[in-house]
């Protein structure tokens, strides 16, 4: 059992680069999430999705871009990477009942120089 | 969503019991309570929920006051494996959000030999 899926695990970028986090989930989940999380800090929200099709800016989208074409695979694409970027990213997947959990991939720890 | 304050860090003895409260004084009728923990720098993890009723897994349990302004989170016999950042969320169910998680600082509980 998979889960929550996510590639690269770390990933270096230079300044102006772009790139895109790939993220896939197994368990027919109709929610995605995508977080960053600085050293020391909690988690901050990105972008979500409710289902295929459907997204939406979270917090701290600016840099950031998603699309959700399948239930499975929610990439994150950055464009013209900046050091701000430099996080780990975190992402999430819950089913479409109430209150029920969050599922998290491992991370993708990316660094900006 | 209600804010949350929990002590930055904590100590506990391996195979005593660990306590880590948190406390929500704002916190709405319909808000519930949410517990994950994020070992190192992996993803966080599911612990426990609850809205008023005391509940208990095979994690932890969860302790809410009868006004619902505080909890706890209890781990019954903590192993050094339980060494992680405990994140206390209260958050209402949103049908256009799902389970959209609000991070703050957690407690970092170290569980010492």
């Amino acid at each position: 059992n998979a889960g929550v899926t996510q590639t690269p695990k770390f990933r270096i970028l230079k300044i102006g680069q772009s790139m895109t986090l790939q993220c896939t989930q197994d368990m027919n989940h109709n929610y995605m999430y995508w977080y960053r999380q600085d050293p020391g800090m909690g988690l901050k929200l990105i972008y979500y999705s409710v289902g295929a099709g459907i997204t939406d800016k979270g917090e701290v989208p600016n840099g950031y871009n998603v699309s959700r074409s399948t239930t499975e695979d929610f990439p994150l694409r950055l464009e013209l990477a900046a050091p701000s970027q430099t996080s780990v990213y975190f992402c999430a997947s819950s089913s479409r009942r109430g209150h029920t959990e969050a599922f998290f991939g491992q991370g993708t720890r990316l660094t900006v120089v | 969503d209600a804010k949350t304050t929990q002590p930055p860090s904590m100590d506990c003895a391996e195979g005593r019991a660990a306590n880590l409260p948190c406390n929500h004084s704002t916190i709405s009728g319909n808000e519930y309570v949410y517990w994950y923990r994020q070992i190192h720098s992996q993803g966080p993890q599911y612990i426990i929920h609850g809205l008023k009723n005391n509940e208990t897994n095979e994690m932890a349990s969860l302790i809410i006051t009868e006004d619902r302004k505080s909890s706890t989170l209890i781990l019954p016999h903590a192993t050094l494996r339980d060494t992680a950042v405990y994140y206390c969320i209260v958050r209402v169910w949103n049908n256009n959000a799902g389970n959209m998680l609000t991070f703050g600082g957690g407690t970092r509980l170290m569980v010492k030999p």
